[in-house]
């Protein structure tokens, strides 16, 4: 399995740009989630979907759209990017399910400048 | 949900046991405590969870005091590559709210030869 993977790994916006950062998991979790991590700070909750075909607005989410493509995909869009948005965005994954206690999986992290 | 405090940095020499703290003072009875893991530029890692008992496993062990309070999380032999900032988070997943993973600052433990 390759876990959770992000594309791209690195990318530099002008402000104003739009761009959509991608995640794919291979382990059929029903739960994903895009966090962003600002230097010196812990994750901030950006949008999650707890199933397939649902989405909802974590603690952060001005400025961003997520579209649950599938199953395996949940990707994050920035339709104008600003420098308060440079920051690194991770993706997550979890088997979902009410009472369950499944742990949450990490991509590697998309860094993003905006400039 | 519940909040955490934990000690902005620690300290350990290689080989020995790396104890970190963290305060849960409002946990409620159906949270969890979790422990996760950043090694620098990675994204964070499980380590270890439990909601009562102490938990072991091939990585650490989760020592809850028995009013639920605080918790340890045990590196029993650290080595160089566990240092990470460690986060602790209480979580519950009732009443569908399952999304409420909230990371803090975490511990910044520095394992030093």
């Amino acid at each position: 399995n390759a876990g959770v993977t992000q594309t791209p790994k690195f990318q530099v916006l002008k402000t104003g740009q739009s761009m959509t950062l991608q995640c794919a998991q291979d382990m059929n979790h029903n739960s994903m989630y895009w966090y962003r991590q600002d230097p010196g700070m812990g994750l901030r909750l950006i949008y999650y979907s707890a199933s397939e075909g649902t989405t909802d607005k974590g603690e952060v989410p001005n400025g961003y759209n997520v579209s649950r493509l599938n199953k395996r995909e949940f990707s994050l869009r920035l339709e104008s990017a600003a420098p308060s948005q440079t920051s690194v965005y991770f993706c997550a994954s979890k088997k979902a399910g009410s009472g369950e206690t499944y742990e949450q999986y990490f991509g590697p992290g998309t860094r993003l400048t905006v400039t | 949900d519940a909040k955490t405090t934990q000690p902005p940095s620690m300290d350990c020499a290689e080989g020995r046991a790396a104890n970190l703290p963290c305060n849960h003072s409002t946990i409620s009875g159906n949270e969890y405590v979790y422990w996760y893991r950043q090694i620098h530029s990675q994204g964070p890692q499980y380590i270890i969870h439990g909601l009562k008992n102490n938990e072991t496993n091939e990585m650490a062990s989760l020592i809850i005091t028995e009013d639920r309070k605080s918790s340890t999380l045990i590196l029993p032999h650290a080595t160089l590559r566990d240092t990470a900032v460690y986060y602790c988070i209480v979580w519950s997943n009732s009443g569908g709210s399952n999304y409420k993973l909230t990371f803090g600052k975490g511990t910044l433990l520095t394992v030093n030869p």
